[in-house]
Formats: structure tokens, C-alpha cells, sequence
């Protein structure tokens, strides 16, 4: 059954600091999207990864998948408080599994 | 184009009683899906599409019932709530396309059972 292990769970970091959410998977695959919510929301999709070593990048969300090491990285630069939201990874194995998302918290 | 709509937003339910919540995408998606959103467990999947007229089991489907008449809509049954149902619910869909997954998804029903 494959697993899919977000951390951390919660981040609270200052505005202009950077940092990074890991997405680690159990099972093969080479497709992995990360999601955005906001509180009492609906998720929005920010990157679709498609290939070992795809990297996105959207402002100031940079977003990585490392096949190999099944391992996705999201990197956060110069943090600001509209980034505050709920992240999850979601793993493709013909269908999605999600990670248990993780809480970022920007504060001024 | 409005999307990925479900009805109803919100909802409350006593034990034992049974409801039907309603997903409508103007997408033309062949996908469909049915999750489920509880703190600290990401979304689980339900009940999922792949085509009008068929339906399959995700990774909790028990209490849950689920029908696909029309490729545009997807209805997610209640026979008889539990306490254990009260959650938020996303319904999702998206193209049947070999390279991507990437779903679209509805703004969710907010479900408790008492």
C-alpha cells in the first residue's frame, strides 16, 4: 500500500525566511502534484510533476520530484504572509494518493 | 464555464438518516471522484469514475454508495449516517489523459451527522 509522508506537519516561519516541505513516497511513480488550500476551501492545483527531475517554479514556490529517492521537495523563498495556507503533495499511481498535508503559518 | 459544482454546502444529518450529495463539472472530464477530508488525513479517496455508467471502490468506500447516470454528474449516497461520516467532502474531476492526473476540484460539502 503506498505511503505518502508529508513533514513537517506544521511550520510556522517569519516573513522573508525560506524553507522547505518534503513529500516522501513508498511506491513507484514519476507523477506528483502539489495542492493549495485555504482555510474552508477548496483545493487549487500549484505544480504537476511529471518526470524525475521536473522542477517548477510559480513566484516564490519552487517545486521538485526526485524519482529515484521518491522524494519531492516544495521550497519556499522569502516567505510572505499570503503563503500561509495548507499544502499537500498527491502521488499518481493511476490514481491519487494524498499526503496528510502540512500547515504553513507566515507571520509578519 | 463554472467548474466543478457540489450540492449541498453544507449539511446536518441525524444518525440513521441517509442524503445524496450532488457533483456537477461543465468540463466534459470523463474522471470523476468522490474524497473525503478529515484533520490531520489529507483526502482519502471514496468512490471514483472513470466513465458514465461506471463506478469503482477507493480506499474507504464502506457506508458509501455512488452513481454516474450522465458523464456530467456524480452523486455520492448516504443509505444510513454515522457519526463516524461527519466530514468535509471534495468531489474532483479531470481529462483521461495518459500523462497527468491533475484534478479540478469542488469547493466541498461540509457534513456533520449528530
Amino acid at each position: 500500500e503506498l505511503k505518502v509522508e508529508q513533514n513537517p506537519l506544521f511550520l510556522s516561519m517569519q516573513e522573508g525566511k525560506n524553507y522547505t516541505i518534503y513529500c516522501n513516497y513508498s511506491t513507484t511513480s514519476d507523477r506528483l502534484y502539489w495542492y493549495r488550500q485555504d482555510p474552508g476551501k477548496s483545493l487549487e492545483s500549484l505544480f504537476v510533476l511529471l518526470s524525475n527531475g521536473a522542477v517548477k517554479q510559480e513566484g516564490r514556490l519552487m517545486a521538485s520530484l526526485d524519482t529515484k529517492a521518491r522524494l519531492s521537495t516544495l521550497h519556499i523563498t522569502a516567505a510572505v504572509h499570503d503563503l500561509s495556507a495548507t499544502y499537500f503533495c498527491a502521488v499518481d499511481i493511476h490514481k491519487l494518493v494524498f499526503g496528510a498535508g502540512t500547515i504553513l503559518r507566515v507571520k509578519s | 464555464n463554472a467548474g466543478v459544482t457540489q450540492t449541498p454546502k453544507f449539511r446536518v444529518l441525524k444518525t440513521g438518516q441517509s442524503m445524496t450529495l450532488l457533483c456537477a463539472q461543465d468540463m466534459n472530464h470523463e474522471y470523476m471522484y468522490w474524497y473525503r477530508q478529515d484533520p490531520g488525513m489529507g483526502l482519502r479517496l471514496i468512490h471514483y469514475s472513470v466513465g458514465e455508467g461506471t463506478t469503482a471502490k477507493g480506499e474507504v468506500p464502506d457506508g458509501y454508495n455512488v452513481s454516474r447516470l450522465k458523464k456530467q454528474n456524480f452523486l455520492l449516497g448516504l443509505e444510513s449516517a454515522a457519526p463516524s461520516q461527519t466530514s468535509v467532502y471534495f468531489c474532483a474531476s479531470n481529462k483521461r489523459e495518459a500523462s497527468s492526473l491533475e484534478q479540478y476540484f469542488g469547493p466541498g460539502t461540509r457534513l456533520t451527522v449528530t
